[in-house]
């Protein structure tokens, strides 16, 4: 079962603050986002994992709620580059050779 | 150092055609990958491989198969095109587990019209 993104599109505009969610009805191991540009492909952004460890992007932050099963993607001083579609991808036990991709939540930032 | 690399760009077939992508990469990466994306939507697994020789089932293999015969190369294939399976396809790959922290490096997608 596919992880429920929220909200599914956002409009910024330049230097604001955005928060994309990612819920999941199973227990989660590890939450991976990528960013994705139209007609292009995905681009790996963090990757959080059971217990803390976190891997990524230097200006981008993110957290992992192992109880309430959800990650959350905070996107600070938004900037043009920023816009695109974000998916979270998530693993469901250390043996994981599988994400299971949420279906994305579009971000559009303007001037 | 290409990274990840798709033939072809983009293809249009007749239904009943078959076909293979190919997906190459040059950064000794254990784990492969086959995605599709839809208009508008996530991405779904088709199939995946954990090595050389090694293939598995993702969330929607019907209608495909994949043969890992080299480390560098996966090749996808439909057999008997549909309507259906009109779709962009994307190749990745990870040097091991993901669920060990590992991120996976997408190739610039294939564009794949049954008519």
């Amino acid at each position: 079962q596919q992880p429920v993104q929220s909200p599914q599109a956002v409009i910024l505009r330049e230097g604001e603050d955005a928060v994309i969610n990612c819920s999941s009805s199973k227990a989660l191991y590890s939450v991976h986002w990528y960013r994705q540009k139209h007609g292009e492909a995905p681009v790996f952004l963090m990757i959080l994992l059971k217990g803390g460890e976190q891997k990524g992007h230097e200006k981008i932050s993110a957290s992992f709620n192992e109880k309430k099963q959800q990650s959350s993607l905070y996107l600070t001083a938004s900037q043009l580059s920023y816009s695109g579609t974000y998916f979270c991808g998530t693993t469901y036990n250390n043996a994981g050779n599988m994400l299971t991709f949420g279906g994305g939540t579009r971000l559009m930032v303007k001037p | 150092n290409a990274g990840v690399t798709q033939t072809p760009k983009f293809r249009v077939l007749k239904t009943g055609q078959s076909m293979t992508l190919l997906c190459a990469q040059d950064m000794n990466h254990e784990y492969m990958y086959w995605y599709r994306q839809d208009p508008g939507m996530g991405l779904r697994l088709i199939h995946y491989s954990v090595g050389e020789g090694t293939t598995a089932k993702g969330e929607v293999p019907d209608g495909y198969n994949v043969s890992r015969l080299k480390k560098q190369n996966f090749l996808l294939g439909l057999e008997s095109a549909a309507p259906s399976q009109t779709s962009v396809y994307f190749c990745a790959s990870s040097y091991s587990h993901l669920a060990w922290g590992n991120e996976q490096f997408f190739g610039p997608g294939t564009r794949l019209t049954v008519l």
